[in-house]
């Protein structure tokens, strides 16, 4: 099993520029996520799956939009990438986001850098 | 709003030295409770968990017990190695609506030298 797996594992864009992070699990998760890190602060929700098509906020969706495209793969789309999106973005898969000890697991992130 | 509270970073040991990272938390009801560990150019991974007040999870030789009456969920390790050298992250996860929220803490590097 690869378990959580993301593409790519670092990009570099200018600013107003696109891009697709893609993320896919292979453990028949129902829900994914996509996290942001920046130092100091802790990863931070962007948006989540609870199951196949279904999306919501996090705590911090402006300037990105998702794709539940099944049940494995999940997309984080930046329409106009702007500096303060630089930061490290993981996605994550668990059973089910209803689960209060339900474990979510990784992928390796993305380091993303807009110039 | 729900919170984690860590202690800040980096904490620099010496091999076979005793690691206690601190964790705090804020929350409404009863959460649980979560430790992440992050390896250099890696994702988080479960480094153990607590879901009821008094329950202690261990993994690895690490251990923290879930203290409610102190709202604190302290990692400790009684001998370190240099393979420990990551980020901490203490987690909680309680329910908002129909989702259990995670909230994350800011981390705790830890550097064990040889």
């Amino acid at each position: 099993n690869a378990g959580v797996t993301q593409t790519p594992k670092f990009q570099v864009l200018k600013t107003g520029q696109s891009m697709t992070l893609q993320c896919a699990q292979d453990m028949n998760h129902n829900s994914m996520y996509w996290y942001r890190q920046d130092p100091g602060m802790g990863l931070r929700l962007i948006y989540y799956s609870a199951s196949e098509g279904t999306t919501d906020k996090g705590e911090v969706p402006n300037g990105y939009n998702v794709s539940r495209l099944n049940k494995r793969e999940f997309s984080l789309r930046l329409e106009s990438a702007a500096p303060s999106q630089t930061s490290v973005y993981f996605c994550a898969s668990s059973e089910s986001a209803g689960g209060l000890t339900d474990t979510q697991y990784f992928g390796p992130g993305t380091r993303l850098t807009v110039l | 709003g729900n919170s984690v509270t860590q202690m800040e970073g980096p904490v620099t040991l010496s091999e076979e030295a005793f690691l206690t990272i601190n964790c705090t938390y804020t929350a409404t009801g009863y959460p649980s409770l979560f430790w992440y560990v992050q390896y250099p150019g890696e994702g988080l991974q479960l480094l153990l968990k607590a879901t009821k007040a008094d329950d202690k999870g261990s993994n690895k030789g690490f251990e923290a017990t879930y203290r409610k009456e102190t709202t604190s969920f302290h990692l400790e390790k009684g001998s370190v190695q240099v393979s420990d050298s990551a980020v901490y992250f203490c987690a909680l996860k309680s329910r908002s609506g129909g989702y259990q929220k995670v909230t994350f803490g800011t981390g705790t590097k830890l550097q064990v030298i040889p």
